[in-house]
């Protein structure tokens, strides 16, 4: 069975300090990693996935398979990164569960000016 | 805007009732995934349609069902209503394998009362 764990409901930084919000994995094949967002009263909307390995609004993840984590990252937060963040897995292709997201319980991140 | 959409945004019931809930995918979109996010249980996948044919199933209770019209939207039914239905109901699209991002709607927010 594949779960994901956040380990924070929520979060508060002061802009300008570094964010990291943790996200922990089980699942027993090579699993795609996401996260999404979701910005007050707006959908749900991808971040970033692990296998583009990309850098979105200055925020990075990391997927480390030794300690099944993909946690988020940014140096420096910004008020506007305020919003619900979501750590979500996907079954890899030729899987029962391929396609679907298994999503954590998500963590609210609060950036004080 | 990702381009799915999702009507009613809102709906209000009585329990034992029966609500449809509807979902148009982006356009090109062949998979239409639902999820329910609630306040104890998170998001969560429900089920997954491509082109028409059930794909996955998650945790979908009985009373509830779907399915994926030729012309690609979605209903998601949701019969002998209870309390604990309440939640918002999510629908997401992609293009089918293999590409991963699901795009999602703005969700409809059923109250059950």
């Amino acid at each position: 069975a594949q779960r994901v764990t956040q380990p924070e409901k929520l979060l508060s930084v002061f802009k300008g300090a570094p964010v990291e919000l943790k996200c922990n994995y089980s699942y027993s094949g090579s699993p795609e990693l996401f996260w999404y967002v979701q910005y007050s009263r707006q959908r749900l909307q991808l971040l970033l996935r692990h296998i583009s390995r990309e850098s979105i609004k200055g925020f990075t993840a990391d997927l480390n398979k030794g300690e099944t984590s993909f946690h988020l990252k940014k140096p420096f937060a910004q008020e506007e990164d305020s919003a619900m963040y979501y750590c979500a897995l996907s079954a890899s292709p030729g899987g029962t569960s391929y396609g679907k997201l298994t999503f954590g319980q998500g963590t609210i991140l609060t950036v004080h000016p | 805007d990702s381009g799915v959409t999702q009507t009613p945004k809102h709906l209000i019931t009585a329990t034992g009732q029966r609500v449809t809930l509807r979902c148009s995918p982006r356009s090109g979109d062949l998979s239409v995934y639902w999820y329910q996010q609630s306040l104890d249980q998170g998001l969560q996948f429900l089920i997954q349609y491509y082109n028409g044919e059930e794909r996955a199933k998650g945790n979908i209770l009985e009373r509830f069902s779907a399915q994926q019209f030729p012309d690609l939207h979605s209903e998601l039914n949701l019969s002998s209503l209870e309390l604990g239905d309440s939640a918002l109901y999510f629908c997401a699209s992609n293009a089918g394998i293999p590409n991963y991002e699901q795009y999602f709607g703005p969700g409809t927010r059923l109250t059950v009362t």
